[in-house]
C-alpha cells in the first residue's frame, strides 16, 4: 500500500510569483483534502476536492485554487504569493463514503516566499 | 464556532511518567475525533481516532484516549514516556460539514531522561 507522497519536498518563491504543489493520494482513497500549518500553529484547511471537484472549502481567498484527476492526485496552486503564504502545506487522503473520516498525512511541502 | 482546544502548548514529563495531554471541542454534537503526532520536518501521523464505538480507544505507541461527552474532552494519555515520544501532538475533530478536520494549536511533548 503506497502512502501519501507530496512533491516538491521544499521550494523558494518570490513575493507576487505562483507555485503548484502537487500530491498523490494513498491507494484506495478517493478524496484529498489539503492544510497549510504555519511555524507552531496547527493545520488549517484550505479545501477538499472529491470527485475532481471542490468539496468544501476553508477560509482561504480565490488565489488559493486545486485540481483532482481522475487518478485522485491532486494540485495546490497559490497565486500572487505573499509573505505570509510562507508555511508547510500538507495534502491528506481519504476515503469518502464508508463512515471512517480519518485523513492520511503527507510529508508536506515547505514553502519559503521571500 | 466549531473549535478544538488543546491546554498547555508545552508538557515535559520525566521517561517513564505518565503523559497527559488534554484536548476539550466544542460542540453539542460529538465528532469523530482524532490524535496525531508530528515529528519535526515530518507530516501527522495518525495516533488514534474517536468514532462512537467505545469512549475508550486505544491507539499505536502506547497511547489512549477516552471520550468523555459531558466534559466535552477526548484526553490523551501513555503510562510510561519513552524519549521517542518527544513531538508535537495534535487534537482533531471532523464535523460532517465540509469534510474538514478541525486542529487544535498542539501541544510539544518533552521527555527528560
Amino acid at each position: 500500500e503506497t502512502g501519501v507522497t507530496q512533491s516538491p519536498t521544499h521550494l523558494i518563491k518570490t513575493r507576487g510569483q505562483q507555485v503548484t504543489l502537487r500530491c498523490s493520494s494513498q491507494s484506495g482513497h478517493n478524496t484529498v483534502s489539503w492544510y497549510q500549518q504555519a511555524l507552531g500553529q496547527g493545520p488549517q484547511f484550505i479545501f477538499q476536492y472529491y470527485r475532481e471537484e471542490e468539496n468544501g472549502r476553508g477560509n482561504f481567498p480565490p488565489r488559493f485554487s486545486g485540481l483532482q484527476f481522475p487518478n485522485y492526485s491532486s494540485e495546490l496552486n497559490v497565486n500572487a504569493l505573499e509573505l505570509d503564504d510562507s508555511a508547510l502545506y500538507l495534502c491528506a487522503s481519504s476515503l469518502s463514503g464508508t463512515g471512517a473520516h480519518e485523513q492520511y498525512f503527507g510529508p508536506g511541502t515547505r514553502l519559503t516566499v521571500t | 464556532a466549531q473549535s478544538v482546544t488543546q491546554l498547555g502548548s508545552h508538557v515535559s514529563v520525566s521517561e517513564g511518567a505518565l503523559v497527559l495531554l488534554r484536548c476539550n471541542y466544542s460542540s453539542s454534537v460529538p465528532p469523530y475525533l482524532f490524535w496525531y503526532v508530528q515529528y519535526p520536518n515530518q507530516g501527522l501521523q495518525l495516533l488514534l481516532k474517536y468514532t462512537s464505538a467505545a469512549t475508550l480507544v486505544k491507539g499505536i505507541n502506547g497511547f489512549e484516549a477516552e471520550f468523555k461527552k459531558s466534559e466535552t474532552s477526548f484526553h490523551l494519555t501513555k503510562p510510561s514516556a519513552h524519549m521517542s515520544d518527544a513531538a508535537e501532538y495534535f487534537c482533531a475533530a471532523f464535523y460532517n460539514q465540509g469534510g474538514k478536520l478541525i486542529f487544535g494549536q498542539g501541544t510539544e511533548l518533552s521527555v527528560k531522561p
